[in-house]
């Protein structure tokens, strides 16, 4: 159980396009979805947390209109990388957090990897 | 707001030899603890989680975690590690409030020699 799925598993696109991402909680309600970036070798950065029906939290130096996210149901979120550049291109990774489930855990997705030509 | 320190970015194991990975983290209140493995590519794994009681925690695939409040660590190990077991490794500190976030390590490449 608790499995995440993410679609696509990788994208290439050129800079200037937009390009959606989406995370589905397979078997699961999600009230909480989070959005993290991981750059080669390094770890992973929060970039948002996404809540059922509300707007989207962004971590500090994260552009909200550049990174669009929407989490219209309990099992699916959506991050947009809008007008996307080079320096977009990353590893992409996202997590939900089960409704009523134990807290604190967040179960990953197995990313997406953007590469803005 | 919590911080998570993994002193160690490589680290060689040989083959069946043992391991740990060193995991400090900074955090207000009762922290909640996890361990993730990450292959080449992939997404993450989870090997275990502490959230309160035993402070020794047992993971998957043989791994083990103990949490000690007054070092504040949270360090890995494994009696004998398998070639399967080379990957990258993180700490990660969750908040007790709020939205919960973890914040993450910035991860140990576990690397094994025959």
């Amino acid at each position: 159980g608790a499995v995440v799925s993410q679609h696509p598993s990788w994208v290439i696109c050129k800079s200037g396009t937009s390009v959606k991402i989406e995370c589905r909680s397979l078997d699961f309600q999600a009230t909480t979805m989070f959005w993290y970036r991981q750059f080669p070798k390094q770890s992973l950065m929060l970039m948002a947390t996404s809540n059922e029906g509300s707007k989207a939290t962004y971590e500090q130096g994260v552009e909200k209109d550049k990174f669009l996210i929407n989490h219209a149901s309990l099992t699916l979120s959506t991050l947009t990388v809008t007008s996307a550049h080079p320096e977009d291109s990353s590893f992409y990774i996202c997590s939900a957090r089960q409704a009523g489930g134990p807290g604190i855990e967040q179960f990953f997705g197995p990313g997406t990897r953007l590469t803005v030509l | 707001a919590q911080s998570v320190t993994q002193p160690d970015i490589h680290i060689t194991v040989s083959e069946g030899a043992s391991l740990e990975l060193r995991c400090n983290y900074s955090y207000g209140a009762t922290p909640y603890l996890f361990w993730y493995v990450q292959s080449p590519g992939q997404g993450l794994q989870l090997l275990l989680k502490y959230f309160s009681g035993d402070t020794l925690v047992q993971g998957i695939k043989g791994f083990e975690a103990e949490f000690k409040r007054s070092q504040s660590s949270f360090n890995l190990r494994k009696p004998s590690v398998h070639w399967s077991d080379a990957a990258e490794y993180f700490c990660a500190v969750g908040a007790s409030t709020g939205f919960q976030k973890l914040v993450f390590g910035t991860g140990t490449r576990l690397l094994v020699s025959p």
